[in-house]
């Protein structure tokens, strides 16, 4: 079955810096990969998304890239706010209507 | 109110005792998730539903029951818990067709814990 792993577990930085987060995949088939963001205590909410037929997405201050042939895909989040700070989870298209998470990144942005 | 809901927000429960979590979902979609997301783990998908029928049981204990009586509601029996299974319990609904994932909404989960 599908696979997700993401780097890194931690990241920390300075407002105004830009943090990347990474995820690879293992199953060649998945076509739809999602980025959550979860604020302590809350729920995961959707950040942005890519779908296969895609290489690239940007919404403002973060952009998605996604490669098919490495299968692996990114976070960019640019010109950081203490309000990003947060756990990020990317996750994998894993079969009919199934999502696999990766296991978080908990990103820290200092004023 | 909107979106996705779940009761209770917060639960405390004995090895013995049976309860039920529930969820409802405001959205219009088709399609109903449990997961389980505990300490430093990714989010664990346990069951999925599509038009009120079971298409997913991610090797879930038996000591998990769902129930989807309509495409709105979802429910998760509990009975006989251990301790390693005090978590937060998310509920999450999205639209499905033609095979198409798309975007999960969440709940604002349950915290179970169970002494």
């Amino acid at each position: 079955g599908e696979n997700v792993e993401q780097h890194p577990s931690t990241l920390s930085v300075q407002e105004g810096d830009s943090a990347v987060i990474k995820c690879t995949y293992s199953d060649s088939a998945s076509n739809y990969f999602p980025w959550y963001k979860q604020e302590l205590g809350k729920r995961p909410q959707l950040i942005i998304d890519i779908r296969s037929n895609v290489g690239e997405k940007k919404d403002q201050r973060i952009a998605v890239t996604l490669n098919k042939t490495a299968k692996h895909f990114s976070l960019h989040i640019t010109e950081t706010q203490p309000e990003d700070s947060a756990v990020y989870f990317c996750a994998a298209s894993g079969g009919y209507n199934k999502l696999i998470f990766g296991a978080g990144t908990r990103l820290a942005v200092h004023p | 109110e909107t979106g996705v809901t779940q009761t209770p927000r917060h639960l405390v429960m004995g090895m013995t005792n049976k309860k039920s979590l529930k969820c409802e979902q405001h959205l219009g979609h088709n399609a109903m998730y449990w997961y389980k997301q505990s300490a430093k783990k990714p989010l664990e998908l346990m069951f999925v539903y599509n038009f009120k029928e079971q298409t997913e049981n991610n090797s879930v204990p038996s000591r998990f029951s769902p129930e989807c009586p309509n495409s709105s509601h979802l429910f998760l029996h509990l009975h006989t818990l251990q301790p390693e299974d005090s978590a937060l319990y998310l509920c999450a609904s999205s639209q499905d067709w033609a095979g198409t994932t798309y975007e999960q909404y969440f709940g604002p989960g349950t915290r179970l814990t169970v002494t």
